[in-house]
């Protein structure tokens, strides 16, 4: 069966602080991995990362993918409490091809 | 544009009662999804479509229906609402198969309460 564990559940930092969040998945036919931030409604698309140890980055938030061990990672830099969120990670793949979201890990930056 | 819209943003219903939920998506994709989202959870897709007048079960598809009459609309109804129903709703789109590189858009979501 497909999943996508995402660790840790919550995270409490305080602003300035850099933090790594932490994606493992299982999916068949696997073709990405893609990270939504979630603020009060919709998740928001951050990142898609298909090929393994090519760094994406976009402002202070990074992310990158292993393949092989089949993980990936989300990190912020100098934290801002506009950061506090919960934080998806999804896997592309699977037998019909559809996102395979994990539980999320909840971010409080605190000031 | 408006992106990806959802009606209603809230709504009550009593055990057995029908309602359909709607999404709009302007952005002329022909992918779209619904999805739930519960505490502890992750979110669940119920039903997808690829294109108009088409439908998929997606991973929990009991207890819903969809229908894509238009391009731009995907419905999901609740044939009789149960209380294992409550949850926040999420209506998504996305150009193509995510598998060519599209992401997927979510709209606001709607929180349902069956009770």
């Amino acid at each position: 069966e497909d999943k996508v564990v995402q660790s840790p559940l919550s995270l409490v930092v305080h602003e300035g602080d850099t933090v790594t969040l932490n994606c493992s998945y299982e999916v068949t036919n696997f073709r990405s991995l893609l990270w939504y931030k979630q603020e009060k409604k919709a998740p928001t698309f951050l990142f898609m990362l298909t090929s393994s140890g090519i760094e994406k980055k976009s402002g202070r938030l990074s992310s990158i993918l292993d393949k092989k061990e089949l993980f990936s990672i989300l990190n912020i830099t100098a934290t801002q409490t506009g950061d506090s969120a919960i934080y998806l990670c999804a896997g592309l793949g699977g037998a019909t091809n559809k996102l395979i979201f994990g539980t999320g890990t909840l971010l409080a930056v605190q000031p | 544009n408006a992106g990806v819209t959802q009606t209603p943003k809230f709504r009550v219903l009593k055990t057995g009662q029908s309602m359909t939920l709607l999404c709009a998506q302007d952005m002329n994709h022909e992918y779209m999804y619904w999805y739930r989202q519960d505490p502890g959870m992750g979110l669940r897709l119920i039903h997808y479509s690829v294109g108009e007048g088409t439908t998929a079960k997606g991973e929990v598809p009991d207890g819903y229906n969809v229908s894509r009459l238009k391009k731009q609309n995907f419905l999901l109804g609740l044939e009789s609402a149960a209380p294992s129903q409550t949850s926040v709703y999420f209506c998504a789109s996305s150009f193509h198969n995510p598998g060519q590189g599209a992401e997927q858009y979510f709209g606001p979501g709607t929180r349902l309460t069956v009770t």
